[in-house]
């Protein structure tokens, strides 16, 4: 079956240490993207790749970083930079760069920081 | 400003009643697409429809259904005949070309259908 997973679905870490969220889609899709959701509250855009070896910031890029070293992945590092990084994230993916492609999503990985 | 608005935070109602979720945009681009995403309590966000600015026809799939209405900048979502299984947190979001290939998402609004 094609679809996207995250990995761990739960994480916890201390403060001051880097912790890697896994994404990998299996449905050849150009673009991928990652939000962090907060309690009660939307989605925001943290970084997104439209294709391999490229990336962009989004809204709420700092104290994160990514990779996109092969199409199917797309692996996010939250760094010790990030102030408040306990929250809900989510990886997608669309078939390409095109404003008019439905996003299709993981099932998350819930951060917490002891 | 481009942005969404649903301004229903939560709405509860009871398994069977029909409820209308909003949604309102703003977009200065006359090409975009609306989209509606349902979020279980499982944290997976869902796709459920895309509508083009071009289309103004209303879409019903099985007890869901959709009004886009243009004059009014909206694109509201309808179920009829509520089920537990429908508790969820619904998104509307907004893309244009000019978006630079990002959704514009509206808070969300939190639907409790009770047994």
């Amino acid at each position: 079956d094609g679809g996207i997973t995250q990995s761990p679905k739960y994480l916890f870490r201390k403060e001051g240490q880097n912790v890697t969220l896994s994404c990998e889609q299996n449905l050849n899709h150009d673009a991928m993207y990652w939000y962090r959701q907060d309690p009660g509250q939307g989605l925001r855009l943290i970084y997104y790749s439209q294709i391999v070896n490229d990336f962009q910031k989004g809204d709420i890029a700092e104290g994160y970083s990514v990779s996109r070293e092969k199409k199917e992945s797309f692996p996010l590092t939250v760094t010790s930079a990030q102030k408040n990084p306990t929250a809900f994230y989510l990886c997608a993916s669309s078939m390409d760069r095109a404003y008019y492609n439905e996003q299709f999503f993981g099932p998350g990985t819930r951060l917490t920081v002891l | 400003a481009q942005k969404v608005t649903q301004a229903q935070t939560e709405i509860s109602v009871v398994e069977k009643e029909d409820v209308t979720l909003d949604c309102v945009y703003e977009t200065r681009d006359t090409t975009y697409y609306l989209f509606w995403y349902k979020q279980p309590p499982s944290g997976e966000l869902v796709f459920l429809i895309r509508r083009n600015s071009f289309d103004e026809q209303n879409e019903i799939s099985g007890r869901y259904s959709w009004n886009f209405q243009k004059s009014t900048s909206s694109f509201n979502f309808t179920i009829t005949a509520s089920q537990v299984v429908d508790s969820a947190v619904y998104f509307c979001a907004l893309s244009y070309m000019d978006s630079n290939y990002q959704l514009i998402w509206g808070a969300g609004t939190k639907l409790i259908i009770k047994p």
